[in-house]
């Protein structure tokens, strides 16, 4: 069974940084694409980034893009977001989802605040 | 950017009834590269349909996709009580992938 756990979801000033983690277990994380999909409160989705299988293809919507990195560590089974210079409409909770072009499986989501 | 709008915006049926929910793209979406998700207050998503019509690993056969080019259609053949959600259509044929806007199914 497909478990994702995020975690480092957090109240952040403006203008500060986060990261994200994504604790993957239950499939073979190294042979999977993986990706962050947003959704601010009582709001739609958004696909916020994807990494492929072995890192070297990502993905960026453009409301992040030069601001948010997607990495992993196929060594720990994990998933991250480094989110930097955060604007209030980044308030959202943040999905970790298997797979690279739709989401096969998700987390539970991690809430990120950004207010001041 | 490809753009999904869902319609109805709310669908109100009782259990036993059929669903029929609407994704229709602004254009063409390439070689049917649509998902369909279903999400209940508080909850993640759950992947229902992908490539259009191919049922995700555990979902009922009452669950069914169909279409292809800018029309979309998810269809569940008779409601259960647990059905009763937000549905999302996805798109991941082009870049930015996109979602509808949602689908309310509410009993009625």
């Amino acid at each position: 069974e497909v478990q994702l756990l995020e975690s480092g979801g957090d109240l952040v000033q403006p203008g500060g940084s986060l990261r994200l983690s994504c604790a993957a277990s239950g499939f073979t994380f190294s042979i999977f694409g993986m990706s962050w999909v947003r959704q601010a409160p009582g709001k739609g989705l958004e696909w916020v980034s994807a990494i492929s299988a072995t890192g070297s293809s990502t993905y960026y919507a453009d409301s992040v893009k030069g601001r948010f990195t997607i990495s992993r560590d196929n060594s720990k089974n994990t998933l991250y977001l480094q989110m930097n210079t955060l604007r209030a409409e980044d308030t959202a909770v943040y999905y970790c989802a298997k797979g690279y072009n739709y989401g096969e499986g998700w987390g539970r989501g991690s809430l990120v605040t950004v207010s001041s | 950017e490809i753009v999904l709008t869902q319609s109805p915006g709310t669908l109100s049926l009782s259990p036993g009834e059929r669903a029929t929910l609407s994704c229709r793209a602004s254009q063409s979406i390439t070689s049917t590269y649509l998902a369909w998700y279903q999400q209940k207050p508080g909850q993640a998503p759950r992947l229902l349909i992908y490539g259009a019509s191919t049922r995700a690993t555990g979902i009922p056969d009452r669950f069914s996709g169909s279409g292809s080019g800018t029309d979309f259609t998810l269809t569940i053949s008779r409601l259960e009580p647990e059905d009763f959600a937000v549905y999302f259509c996805q798109q991941y044929g082009s870049l930015p992938k996109t979602f509808g806007q949602g689908t309310k199914l509410e009993i009625k």
